[in-house]
């Protein structure tokens, strides 16, 4: 059974940078999609983007210009870089895995990211 | 990038049946059958219902379906039971392999 983890701080400064690692467990992180979606009271779920195993990546054009999304294959886990960050990027964040029939199957439990000073 | 658009809310009795949709464009929705449905509990991470259009993952109840017209994907529940209350998210491939999803429905049984 593949296990999803989102680490990272909790609270983060206003133009900062948030940063969150997702390790997977359970199973290999190759030959897959691994995704970082977001959710927020007002907007819903929101996709971020994703990384191939392979280290191709895509970005929602939205949040492009303040994104990366890099995959550690040796430690099986892969992080979410976000900058300039503001209050509008408070959000519960979660990783989660896509599978071959271009659905997410896994999800981790999720993460609650306050942006405030 | 938008995205798709469901019903605010939905709500039925026991045993009834009750239909989401989610309206996208030919860029979406109606470009590829890679539509997917979601249901999440308050507090709880999204649970994959229903993939590919119409297809449900293992242990996921019959009484999920899924289909599309056109630009509009829609999921039934039938025989409505209380834990089906929930939130329901559908998402759809995009254009330049991107993922969009819907606004959201809460489902609430009478």
């Amino acid at each position: 059974q593949v296990q999803l983890q989102e680490s990272g701080p909790g609270l983060v400064m206003p133009s900062e940078t948030l940063s969150l690692t997702c390790i997977v467990s359970g199973g290999s992180i190759s030959s897959y999609y691994w995704t970082w979606i977001r959710q927020t009271p007002e907007k819903g779920l929101e996709w971020i983007g994703y990384i191939h195993s392979s280290g191709s990546t895509k970005y929602n054009p939205s949040l492009m210009s303040r994104v990366t999304i890099s995959l550690d294959t040796s430690k099986n886990q892969f992080s979410l870089s976000l900058s300039s960050v503001t209050a509008a990027d408070t959000a519960v964040y979660y990783c989660a895995r896509v599978s071959t029939i271009v659905a997410v199957d896994y999800w981790g439990q999720g993460t609650l990211v306050t942006v405030s000073s | 990038q938008s995205v798709l658009t469901q019903p605010a809310s939905v709500s039925g009795s026991p045993g009834q049946s009750i239909t989401i949709s989610c309206t996208g464009t030919s860029s979406d929705v109606g470009g590829y059958n890679h539509v997917s449905w979601y249901q999440q509990h308050p507090g709880k991470a999204p649970k994959l219902m229903i993939y590919g259009v119409s297809n449900r993952p293992s242990g996921v109840s019959n009484r999920f379906s899924g289909s599309k017209s056109g630009n509009t994907a829609s999921l039934t529940i039938s025989g409505l039971q209380a834990e089906d209350e929930a939130d329901y998210y559908c998402s759809s491939y995009a254009s330049s392999n991107t993922r969009i999803f819907g606004t959201g429905t809460k489902v609430t049984v009478l």
